[in-house]
């Protein structure tokens, strides 16, 4: 089975600065894919960004971008020039090739706050 | 035009109450799933179905049953709630195979009383 780890409960970061919410994972999977889900106060999830496993650059879509590192495990998402509306819960997912069906595993999430 | 939506948003009900939360999807995709978010914000699958037939059960209480009348809708039906069922439901969909990528519907909020 499948685990997702987010380490930092909270966290806070001031407008317009960088910030990095940190997220590892086990599996003995060697396709996979990756995922940071934003859930803002209205409890939509959002997806921000998808890594597939087998590709090596990572993925960024304009301010966020994630450092992906497969020997590791790890996959951290890196938001640049933050702004009020990024404030949210933040969910690092799992997802295992599967043509039966595309489960996500989700870590605990970790709360960013946004702050002027 | 809401890509999943589900119904209702809210849902407030006594303990062993039975109730229904329906879902339904128009993208055209061939997976449906409910996740559950518990009062600490952690996210599990409950069910998967592809093509209306079960294909996940996450070891959830018998008091759940799903129902798939087609590949457009994935309906939770719950029996005898307890306070421990109150959570925020989500139904999201799939094509397997495809860009996979999961969307979710906006959840529904269950309090048990």
């Amino acid at each position: 089975a499948q685990t997702v780890t987010q380490s930092q409960p909270e966290m806070s970061v001031q407008e317009a600065e960088t910030v990095t919410l940190s997220c590892t994972y086990d599996t003995s999977e060697n396709n996979y894919y990756l995922f940071w889900y934003k859930q803002p106060p209205s409890r939509q999830m959002i997806l921000v960004i998808r890594q597939e496993a087998y590709k090596q650059q990572n993925a960024t879509e304009n301010r966020f971008s994630v450092n992906f590192q497969k020997a590791a495990k790890s996959f951290s998402l890196k938001i640049s020039d933050s702004q009020l509306g990024d404030t949210a819960m933040y969910f690092c997912a799992f997802m295992k090739r599967n043509n039966a069906g595309n489960m996500l595993t989700f870590g605990g999430g970790t709360r960013l706050m946004v702050k002027p | 035009d809401t890509a999943v939506s589900q119904t209702p948003k809210y849902l407030v009900t006594q303990m062993g109450n039975d109730k229904s939360i329906k879902c339904e999807q128009n993208l055209g995709h061939d997976t449906m799933y409910w996740y559950k978010q518990d009062s600490k914000k952690f996210l599990k699958i409950m069910f998967s179905y592809n093509n209306k037939e079960l294909i996940i059960n996450e070891t959830v209480p018998n008091r759940f049953s799903p129902k798939s009348p087609d590949k457009a809708h994935l309906n939770l039906h719950i029996n005898s709630l307890e306070l421990g069922d109150s959570a925020v439901y989500f139904c999201a969909s799939s094509q397997v195979g495809a860009y996979e990528k999961l969307f979710f519907g906006s959840g529904t909020q269950l309090s048990v009383l």
